[in-house]
């Protein structure tokens, strides 16, 4: 079957750096998305990559290794703002999008 | 960019009543169109995929009886909750694929939320 796993929950600080796993089992690949939701919001694309390595985009970087079906997206200088659910999700052979049921992430002042 | 709307953004409705969900995309063309459901503190469930010109396909579980889809432009599909019921209320999210891109993004709606009294 297909399937993502990230953590329900996590809390960090702000100022500081958190990393958010994600690991994905498929029927085929196509790539690995990463969305940030605000309770209440629709989800916002934040990253995709489809190749092995860490992709960085300002404060926010994502990194994917095919070969362990792992992902994770890593957030340096936290702002308040950055509270909110993190959505994983990985495309399968036919293109659709499976997704995890997101990390909620609480920053701590 | 690549924007999506949604109308309406919430609305109330008695149940047993339809209510239709519009979604658009407004500076570009989408072949493909998605529709979600997510319930508080869940994840997004994917409900039905929508291709332009053709019948929707309807996730297992979904009634597509209940759940019409429309996708009867490159920029336009709509989802029509008919007979509905307190259970179907919930935050609809619509979503749409920019192929001309190149990529497999989705673009997504800012949602409706729908409860039904």
């Amino acid at each position: 079957g297909q399937n993502i796993d990230q953590p329900t929950e996590m809390t960090a600080t702000e100022g500081a750096i958190v990393q958010i796993n994600c690991t994905y089992q498929t029927s085929g690949f196509n790539g690995l998305f990463w969305y940030q939701q605000h309770a209440g919001e629709a989800p916002t694309f934040l990253s995709y990559n489809v190749l092995d390595g860490l992709e960085e985009k300002g404060r926010f970087s994502s990194f994917l290794s095919r070969s362990k079906g792992y992902s994770y997206l890593l957030l340096k200088e936290l702002q308040m703002k950055d509270s909110a659910s993190y959505l994983c999700a990985a495309m399968d052979s036919n293109y659709q999008l499976i997704w995890g049921a997101g990390t909620k992430l609480i920053i701590k002042p | 960019g690549a924007v999506v709307s949604q109308h309406p953004s919430w609305v109330i409705c008695k149940s047993g009543t339809s209510v239709k969900i519009e979604c658009r995309s407004l500076d570009f063309q989408a072949t493909t169109m998605f529709w979600y459901r997510q319930f508080p503190k869940q994840s997004l469930m994917l409900m039905a995929t929508s291709n332009e010109g053709s019948k929707a396909t309807y996730e297992q579980g979904v009634e597509k009886d209940k759940f019409l889809i429309n996708h009867a432009s490159l920029t336009l599909s709509t989802l029509t909750v008919t007979s509905a019921h307190p259970e179907d209320s919930s935050f609809y999210i619509c979503s749409a694929r920019r192929p001309e891109a190149g990529g497999h993004e989705q673009y997504f709606g800012p949602g409706t939320r729908l409860t039904v009294t």
